[in-house]
């Protein structure tokens, strides 16, 4: 079975802290994603990375950053929390470019204050 | 830009009944997933459907996706209450790297 886990299920922060969501899947999966995920918006894609070292922009990433230094893991950094993060963070991977099913992480609900 | 629209939003039903979900799409894709999330968990993936006239069927819930309407549906027969969960659709957008544009979800409420 594939497994996607994530560092932290919650997660509580104050505004202005730097904040490291941390994504790690164990099925040699290409692609990984991360999403936020808020009620009555269905999922927003913040990051996507379909290599090591390489990353793509995707409809929301201001304020985010990513890293993905191993092909296994996949960071989502906050580099300064805002009170408007406060959100679920859903990682995701896939295994090949294109067609293919995303499989998900158990998610961080993270609260900013 | 591509949209994805699900109604209904929210749906109580009782056992034993049929209802279907709608999943409309604003742009061409051929590709359509259906997810499920239960309360406090993530989602799981359903059916992927990858062209026109496509159906799938698990258990009570069948899928179907009409690229020409932009339409799929995701029908459930004879509900039970473990069907209890927030249906999501996704939609591939072509080239775009692929990348899932999802609609809001469905939360469907079954009642014994």
């Amino acid at each position: 079975d594939v497994k996607v886990t994530q560092s932290s299920r919650y997660l509580v922060k104050r505004t202005g802290e730097k904040v490291f969501l941390e994504c790690v899947q164990d099925m040699d999966h290409e692609n990984m994603f991360w999403y936020r995920q808020d009620p009555g918006l269905g999922l927003r894609l913040i990051y996507f990375s379909y290599d090591v070292k390489m990353k793509e922009k995707g409809d929301i990433p201001e304020g985010y950053s990513v890293s993905r230094e191993k092909k296994e893991r996949f960071s989502l950094i906050l580099e300064s929390a805002s009170t408007n993060q406060t959100s679920m963070y859903l990682c995701a991977s896939s295994k090949d470019r294109g067609v293919d099913t995303q499989y998900f992480g158990p998610g961080t609900r993270l609260t900013v204050l | 830009e591509l949209k994805v629209e699900q109604n209904p939003l929210f749906l109580s039903m009782q056992e034993g009944k049929n209802y279907t979900i709608y999943c409309n799409y604003s742009t061409t894709s051929d590709r359509l997933y259906w997810y499920r999330q239960d309360p406090g968990k993530s989602l799981e993936s359903l059916f992927v459907l990858l062209s026109n006239g496509a159906v799938k069927q698990e258990g009570r819930l069948m899928a179907s996706l009409d690229t020409k309407a932009r339409l799929s549906t995701l029908h459930i027969t004879a509900a039970v209450h473990d069907l209890s969960a927030t249906y999501f659709c996704a939609v591939v957008l072509m080239d775009s790297n692929y990348q899932l544009i999802w609609g809001a979800g469905t939360k469907l409420i079954i009642k014994p």
